[in-house]
C-alpha cells in the first residue's frame, strides 16, 4: 500500500523569505499524481499544486513550486516570498492512476507559521 | 459553480443521538469521498462512491457509521448512535470522471461535537 510521510509537523518562516516543506512517499507504481493541499484556519482544503509522475519538469504555480525526485520518492514544496496568508496546514498527497485504487492518500500535514 | 456543499457547518449533539451529515457534490463529478479529520489521526478516508455506488468502505470505523448516495447530487453520512470519540471535522469531496489527474474539490466540512 502507498504511504505519504511528512516529517516536519511544524515550521516557521519569516515573511518574504523562502521555505521548503518536505514530503516522501512509498509506492511500487510507476505512474501516479502528487498534490499539495493547503488548509488555512477556515479549514477549507485548497489544492495548491499537482505533479504528474511521468513528467520530468517540476510544476510551478506562481510563488509555489515543487522539487520532484522520482527515484528518491521525494516531493517537496517551495514557497517563495512567503506571505502572512500562507500560514496554514499543508498536506502532501498521492493518487494512483489505476482505477482499482482511485483514492487520494494524505500525509499527516505540516503546520506553517509566517513570522511578520 | 457553487462547489461542494456540506451541511451543517457545525453540529453539536448528545451522546447516543443520531447525526446526519449532508453533501452535494459538484455537478458532473462522478466520484464522491467522505473523510474524517482529527488531530490524532489526520485525514482518514471513510468511504467513496463512483457513479453513486460505494466502492470502498473499508475506512468506516464501525457499524454505527453508514453512508448513502441515492443520486448523483446528494450523499449522507449517518452516525447512530453517536459517541464523543466521533467528534471531528467531516469532509466531503468530489472529483470528475477520469479524475485521477485531478485533486479533489473539498467542501467546507462539518465540525461535529458529541458531548
Amino acid at each position: 500500500a502507498q504511504t505519504v510521510t511528512q516529517s516536519q509537523p511544524e515550521m516557521s518562516v519569516q515573511e518574504a523569505e523562502t521555505v521548503t516543506l518536505s514530503c516522501t512517499y512509498d509506492t511500487s507504481e510507476s505512474d501516479y499524481y502528487l498534490f499539495w493541499y493547503k488548509q488555512p484556519p477556515s479549514r477549507q482544503m485548497i489544492l495548491v499544486i499537482r505533479q504528474e509522475a511521468y513528467k520530468q519538469q517540476n510544476a510551478t504555480e506562481n510563488r509555489f513550486s515543487v522539487n520532484f525526485q522520482k527515484a528518491a520518492k521525494s516531493f517537496s514544496l517551495k514557497i517563495s516570498d512567503s506571505q502572512l496568508g500562507d500560514a496554514a496546514m499543508y498536506f502532501c498527497a498521492y493518487r494512483s492512476v489505476y482505477l482499482r485504487d482511485d483514492k487520494i492518500i494524505f500525509g499527516k500535514g505540516t503546520r506553517l507559521h509566517i513570522l511578520p | 459553480d457553487a462547489g461542494v456543499i456540506q451541511s451543517p457547518r457545525h453540529e453539536v449533539t448528545e451522546m447516543g443521538q443520531e447525526v446526519t451529515l449532508r453533501c452535494k457534490p459538484i455537478s458532473g463529478h462522478d466520484y464522491l469521498f467522505w473523510y474524517r479529520q482529527t488531530m490524532m489521526r489526520g485525514l482518514e478516508l471513510l468511504i467513496y462512491f463512483n457513479n453513486n455506488v460505494p466502492i470502498d468502505d473499508s475506512g468506516m470505523p464501525e457499524d454505527r457509521f453508514s453512508a448513502k448516495m441515492p443520486n448523483a447530487s446528494f450523499s449522507t453520512l449517518k452516525i447512530q448512535p453517536s459517541e464523543p470519540r466521533d467528534s471531528a471535522v467531516y469532509f466531503c469531496a468530489s472529483s470528475p470522471p477520469g479524475g485521477f489527474a485531478y485533486g479533489y474539490t473539498f467542501g467546507s466540512g462539518t465540525r461535529l461535537t458529541v458531548v
